[in-house]
């Protein structure tokens, strides 16, 4: 089975704090994923890699940038966080480019809250 | 704009009382249809994927329809632990592999 670990479960940031959140996945896929998970907003992405070293930024991808630097980790940062980014964080990976064919395996996420 | 809904937001349900959940889409090019179950305080788990309008796929209790405006969740004679939230995805248009996903539906099974 797949495993899409995600560091921390729950994290407590001050605003203005620069904040790191930590994705590695274990079966070699292409491609990671950042989406954050708000009530009533449902999963909005935030950014993507299809490989080491590239990103793609999704729908809402201020405040935030990412780092790839291997194919198995994939992180986001805050570069100052604030409050409205509290917020359930989740991190994915899919096998191929197109997830036409290749469904996105989720981790267990993060619930960041940024007082 | 492409836009996904499901429908409706939370249902309760008796053990063993089949009912329906609904996804509605406006896509423009529809790829494909995702549905994930997430139980509280975990990510979502991959379901189904529906390609083509008439498809059906099949999970124990889970049924999976497409149409071309709409895709429903079957769950015939539910469990309690059938609860959870379903969500709704779909990937539309030929130059991108990003999802679209709906708000979910909170499902409550009691015994």
């Amino acid at each position: 089975d797949v495993k899409v670990t995600q560091s921390s479960r729950y994290l407590v940031k001050r605003t203005g704090e620069k904040v790191f959140l930590e994705c590695v996945q274990d079966m070699d896929h292409e491609n990671m994923f950042w989406y954050r998970q708000d009530p009533g907003l449902g999963l909005r992405l935030i950014y993507f890699s299809y490989d080491v070293k590239m990103k793609e930024k999704g729908d809402i991808p201020e405040g935030y940038s990412v780092s790839r630097e291997k194919k198995e980790r994939f992180s986001l940062i805050l570069e100052s966080a604030s409050t409205n980014q509290t917020s359930m964080y989740l991190c994915a990976s899919s096998l191929t480019e197109s997830s036409y064919n290749s469904p996105l395996h989720f981790g267990n996420g993060t619930r960041l809250t940024v007082t | 704009e492409d836009q996904v809904t499901q429908s409706p937001e939370a249902l309760r349900l008796q053990e063993g009382e089949s009912s329906s959940l609904n996804c509605s889409y406006t896509v423009s090019g529809l790829r494909g249809l995702f549905w994930y179950r997430q139980d509280p305080g975990k990510g979502p788990e991959f379901l189904f994927t529906l390609y083509s309008a008439g498809e059906e796929k099949e999970k124990e209790r889970l049924k999976a329809t497409l149409t071309k405006k709409e895709s429903f969740l079957h769950i015939t004679a539910p469990k309690p632990e059938d609860s959870a939230t379903y969500l709704c995805a779909v990937q539309a248009g030929y130059n991108t592999d990003k999802l679209i996903f709906g708000t979910g539906t909170r499902l409550q099974v009691f015994p």
